[in-house]
């Protein structure tokens, strides 16, 4: 089993629609959890941060939860801007290991 | 802002070649990640270094070694490359053990 696993996608949306996904990870000893984006033929760039209880940065939120082993991204509103492949990331407590999802792919249409 | 530098964009070797692939970070950051990215496959950790002269394998260190002998400077070496090898490698660091990892450009290897 990946360590870290994500719905590949790819979601098609439409302007303004709300578009939400999940990336699962498999160690339960994960501590620290983040989403990236990453567009084309670029490097990974840090979206947000994933907190326990859950946080926004504008249009978009993510949340985690521990008992379940899952992270999640919602976007609101979407923008053509948002069309980009999002990675979630975990660092795993006993190793510090830092592993990615093979990511989401997201497509605003207008 | 942080700035991790990857030497090369493009590369271009033969198969047998040792290649060499040097990433630098600017922040004094205290761990260092190898990652190679292929389609469908997603990034997946070559190595990674969490202090000078110190280095963990990843997923796939096969065929692959790395040297962090600064700590600005981590190294990943291909001892004999073959084709399977050609991808896109990519550089992070991160300042600390909880905290999140910034990339390089990427270097796009092909191995011919």
């Amino acid at each position: 089993r990946k360590e870290v696993e994500q719905d590949p996608g790819p979601f098609n949306v439409p302007e303004g629609a709300t578009v939400a996904f999940n990336c699962t990870y498999s160690n339960s000893a994960s501590q620290s959890f983040f989403w990236y984006r990453q567009d084309c033929r670029k490097e990974p760039k840090l979206l947000m941060s994933v907190y326990s209880s859950g946080n926004e940065d504008g249009r978009f939120t993510a949340q985690l939860n521990r008992a379940s082993q899952y992270i999640s991204l919602l976007i609101r509103d979407s923008k053509l801007s948002d069309s980009a492949t999002y990675l979630c990331a975990v660092i795993r407590s006993n190793d510090y290991k830092l592993s990615f999802g093979a990511g989401t792919t997201v497509t605003v249409r207008a | 802002d942080v700035k991790v530098t990857q030497s090369s964009r493009y590369l271009v070797k033969r198969t047998g070649e040792k290649v060499f692939l040097e990433c630098v970070q600017d922040m004094d950051h205290e761990n260092m990640f190898w990652y190679r990215q292929d389609p469908g496959l997603g990034l997946r950790l070559i190595y990674f270094s969490y202090d000078v002269k110190m280095k963990e394998k990843g997923d796939i260190p096969e065929g692959y070694s790395v040297s962090r002998e600064k700590k600005e400077r981590f190294s990943l070496i291909l001892e004999s490359a073959s084709t399977n090898q050609t991808s896109m490698y990519l550089c992070a660091s991160s300042l600390s053990q909880d905290h999140e990892a910034f990339f390089g450009q990427g270097t796009r290897l092909t191995v011919v």
